[in-house]
């Protein structure tokens, strides 16, 4: 998966309980994404990374913060995980040509938040 | 909002058939367009994309057909095999931003 490692692979845990997850990298690039899969809404942008301390919201960013302070690590935090935050989690890279976004992505975490 | 459309949902189609599945949008500054294939416990994967200055690009059995116009685009997979039965996602760009469609689950059937 184009260097990317996703950990945990599975993840089970209660309601009100905090939760990091983990993206690490071996290609150098600059742009990596994490991003949650449900049924029925296919994608969706959590937030984003554009350089080391360098990050912004997507879509549905609300309930997670991250942080990036190597080039090669992307972290997720669920300060304090719901119900609704059960999902699959990709975290993507970006190759590094601006107008070709292609995007490279983990096998992806399970979580479910009991 | 749902800024990429894609249909259908779901897609059965016998070995040897034509896959087809839609996608429409309504930003006029998506200036590029991939598909993304997803095998089970797998990231999706790209694997065609087209830009909005061409109607139609081809790899393999896999093609893009794109109507600027009406702004709409659509994979068509020729000749499905089994091992094409994987989630479909089409996706549009704007510089700094992909935006996914909902996705199709295509299953071909031997």
């Amino acid at each position: 998966d184009a260097g990317i490692t996703q950990s945990p692979r599975h993840k089970v845990t209660e309601t009100g309980t905090p939760v990091t997850l983990r993206c690490h990298q071996t290609e150098n690039h600059r742009y990596m994404y994490w991003y949650r899969q449900d049924p029925g809404h296919g994608l969706r942008l959590i937030h984003y990374s554009y350089g080391v301390k360098d990050t912004d919201k997507g879509e549905v960013s609300d309930g997670y913060s991250v942080s990036r302070s190597k080039t090669e690590d992307f972290l997720l935090t669920l300060e304090s995980a719901t119900s609704s935050q059960t999902s699959v989690y990709f975290c993507a890279i970006r190759d590094s040509d601006r107008r070709n976004e292609k995007l490279f992505f983990g096998s992806g975490t399970q979580l479910s938040v009991l | 909002q749902q800024q990429v459309k894609q249909s259908p949902q779901s897609l059965i189609v016998q070995k040897g058939g034509i896959s087809i599945i839609n996608c429409a949008y309504e930003n006029t500054a998506f200036d590029y367009f991939p598909w993304y294939q997803q095998f089970p416990g797998k990231g999706p994967a790209l694997l065609i994309a087209i830009r909005p200055d061409v109607s139609e690009k081809k790899e393999g059995r896999f093609t893009i057909s794109f109507n600027k116009s009406a702004k709409q685009f659509s994979l068509h997979i020729m000749d499905s095999q089994p091992g094409d039965s994987a989630t479909y996602f089409c996706a549009a760009t704007e510089p700094g931003q992909l935006t996914f469609g909902s996705g199709t689950q295509l299953t071909v059937l031997p």
